[in-house]
């Protein structure tokens, strides 16, 4: 079946602009994540959707950034007024439930680049 | 808080060759434990598991053990092949998310 997907591949934006990030979950996983992977780092946690509670959204940088999701299907992450430390790769990952988060299902990535 | 330390740089070997990439582990009580790969232009994915302390966890050849005296949860591969090569990820599970290590680039060369 159809694994998770992510659009843009790549994403070159100047400095201050506005940025969404989007991913498709597996179908039927109730439990999304997003992490960021800088260059030379590990992956970063961002935030994770559980179906219709409330995110949690601890790992999420500065109010810059944003996230959301309608029930259990796409996400979008937004970054607003982009700085150069934002460029990195931005993965999007789901899992069947949220107590399954060990088996979490990556997406490819969004590769962005602030110039 | 929890993280996870993984040996630093990449690891380029001859095929055939042993591989062990070096993961430790800070938490408090017993995390489950866990090795990603990404392969190139791939997401990443599962390799392998261990919920409690002297677990082996395996698949593909891989193996990595829970040492909790250790609080490690080293990677090996008796045998490697070029289709092994990829970028390893240890993470360990804490509240509801997974924290991952910074990865290791492996390169296998026939």
């Amino acid at each position: 079946g159809a694994g998770v997907s992510q659009s843009p591949s790549n994403k070159v934006t100047e400095k201050g602009k506005d940025v969404e990030l989007r991913c498709d979950p597996i179908s039927g996983h109730t439990a999304l994540y997003w992490y960021r992977q800088r260059l030379g780092q590990g992956l970063e946690f961002l935030i994770y959707f559980q179906g219709n509670s409330a995110p949690d959204k601890s790992g999420l940088p500065s109010d810059r950034f944003s996230a959301e999701r309608t029930g259990e299907s796409v996400s979008t992450l937004t970054i607003q007024r982009t700085q150069q430390e934002d460029s990195a790769v931005y993965l999007c990952a789901s899992s069947v439930t949220l107590a399954a988060s060990y088996e979490q299902y990556f997406g490819p990535g969004t590769r962005l680049t602030v110039t | 808080g929890d993280s996870v330390t993984q040996m630093e740089g990449p690891v380029t070997l001859s095929e055939e060759a042993f591989l062990t990439i070096n993961c430790t582990y800070t938490a408090t009580g017993y995390p489950s434990l866990f090795w990603y790969v990404q392969y190139p232009g791939e997401g990443l994915q599962l390799l392998l598991k261990a919920t409690k302390a002297d677990d082996k966890g395996s698949n593909k050849g891989f193996e990595a053990t829970y040492r909790k005296e250790t609080t490690s949860f080293h990677l090996e591969k008796g045998s490697v092949q070029v289709s092994d090569s990829a970028v390893y990820f240890c993470a360990q599970k804490g509240n509801n998310r997974l924290a991952f290590g910074k990865g290791n680039q492996v390169v296998v060369i026939p």
